[in-house]
């Protein structure tokens, strides 16, 4: 079951911050949180793994609400740099060994 | 250290021909993926291997699309008898630890157009 992200795209000024919801129908295991520049592959940032846990990366953090099924990615002081598309991917408690299902990707643009 | 590669870069073919698409994990990865991306879409898993375990090929659209990983290292993606709506860009990716929540390390890609 594919993770809905949302939103669908977003545009920030620098210096702003954004929030990125990935959410499942299906209780989750871990979450994990990508990011795609324009015309490159894309770069791993996190995984959560637990209920709860909570991650950061640069200014880029991450939590994870296992009864909501859902994880955010906040984006904070948005820089030029974090311009790209950003995925989920998420991992199922009951079909484990799997690979991860990816949301269709929240593009942002952070502009001067 | 060297990271995922993938020949060639881009490729163009007439509708009806095979392809094959190649991909070098980073040594010492025992997972290794395969993806496809269509223009503003997200990524499309088509199949996964593991070690030496049977691959996981849940996401190949067809029986055209099949794949290979010869050796626990190198992986060959194939399509026979392409269609136009192959065309897309194929990422490989490869992790130290398959399943269990592995980061995942992606090459550039194959951008493929079926004319």
């Amino acid at each position: 079951q594919q993770p809905v992200q949302s939103p669908q795209a977003v545009i920030l000024r620098e210096g702003e911050d954004a929030v990125i919801n990935c959410s499942s129908s299906k209780a989750l295991y871990s979450v994990h949180w990508y990011r795609q520049k324009h015309g490159e592959a894309p770069v791993f940032l996190m995984i959560l793994l637990k209920g709860g846990e909570q991650k950061g990366h640069e200014k880029i953090s991450a939590s994870f609400n296992e009864k909501k099924q859902q994880s955010s990615l906040y984006l904070t002081a948005s820089q030029l740099s974090y311009s790209g598309t950003y995925f989920c991917g998420t991992e199922s408690p009951i079909v484990r060994n799997t690979p991860l299902v990816f949301g269709k990707g929240t593009r942002l643009s952070v502009i001067a | 250290g060297a990271g995922v590669s993938q020949s060639p870069s881009n490729k163009v073919t007439e509708k009806g021909k095979d392809v094959e698409l190649r991909c070098d994990p980073i040594s010492g990865h025992t997972a290794l993926y395969w993806y496809r991306q269509s223009l503003g879409q997200g990524l499309e898993f088509l199949i996964y291997f593991q070690g030496n375990s049977a691959p996981d090929k849940s996401g190949l659209p067809s029986d055209r699309f099949s794949a290979e990983r010869t050796g626990g290292s190198v992986s060959t993606l194939t399509i026979q008898r392409t269609q136009q709506e192959d065309s897309a860009v194929y990422l490989c990716a490869s992790s130290p630890r398959g399943g269990l929540a592995g980061e995942q390390y992606f090459g550039p890609g194959t951008r493929l157009t079926v004319t």
